[in-house]
């Protein structure tokens, strides 16, 4: 059983530029969610993918936004990149139905210049 | 939105001891999950239990529903229990996770 793989692990952007993550999803798991991590602060929710779909978002604005595939591996992709955007952008995946199987990637540091 | 506080912030342990960390929240939850996320970022996911008392191993978490807390009890803790503990609800039980700030903990040998 695999894990859920993130790429790239770190990136350097520059204001204004825009950036797509990648995520896999753990074998067997149709939902992803993505959420930003801030240094010293807990995760926040950006939004979440079921069967291609948005199925929740967060209190972020339009710039962030994101793709499901069809084999249930996601992209986050932001655009006009700020230096706030600056964070850990980690990917969540699990089961429709089964919240407590989130299984968590390594993230993506992600530092804005 | 839902409220997440979590206490201490801050934790250091000698190896061996044991220690009670605590999670707040202000509303009704169907989820609730504890995480522990180690030096390289990997947040790994500990317990869901949105009531009741589960154990696993050193870990215990005990969650009451009905008064908005949750606790995790760490045992006999190791150096390797190093890192920071968070605390996550949803008011369903797949969707969106509200985290609290984390306890950053600190087993010194």
């Amino acid at each position: 059983e695999t894990g859920v793989t993130q790429s790239p692990t770190h990136l350097i952007k520059t204001r204004g530029q825009q950036v797509t993550l990648r995520c896999s999803s753990q074998s067997g798991h149709n939902t992803v969610s993505w959420y930003q991590q801030a240094l010293g602060q807990g995760p926040q929710f950006i939004f979440q993918y079921y069967r291609e779909e948005e199925n929740g978002r967060g209190n972020f604005p339009p710039r962030f936004s994101g793709l499901q595939f069809p084999n249930y591996s996601s992209e986050l992709n932001v655009n006009a990149l700020e230096l706030d955007d600056s964070a850990l952008y980690l990917c969540a995946s699990s089961l429709s139905g089964l919240g407590y199987g989130y299984t968590f990637g390594s993230g993506t540091r992600l530092t804005v210049v | 939105g839902i409220q997440v506080e979590q206490s201490p912030p801050d934790l250091i342990l000698q190896e061996g001891a044991n220690s009670t960390l605590r999670c707040n929240f202000s509303d009704s939850v169907n989820n609730l999950q504890w995480f522990h996320q180690n030096p390289w970022g990997q947040l790994i996911n500990l317990f869901y239990i949105p009531s009741g008392t589960k154990q696993n191993g050193r870990l215990s978490a005990t969650t009451v529903a009905t008064e908005r807390y949750s606790l995790l009890y760490i045992s006999s803790s190791q150096t390797t229990d190093s890192g920071v503990y968070f605390c996550a609800v949803g008011a369903d039980s797949w969707g969106k996770l509200q985290f609290g700030a984390g306890t950053q903990v600190v087993v010194t040998p």
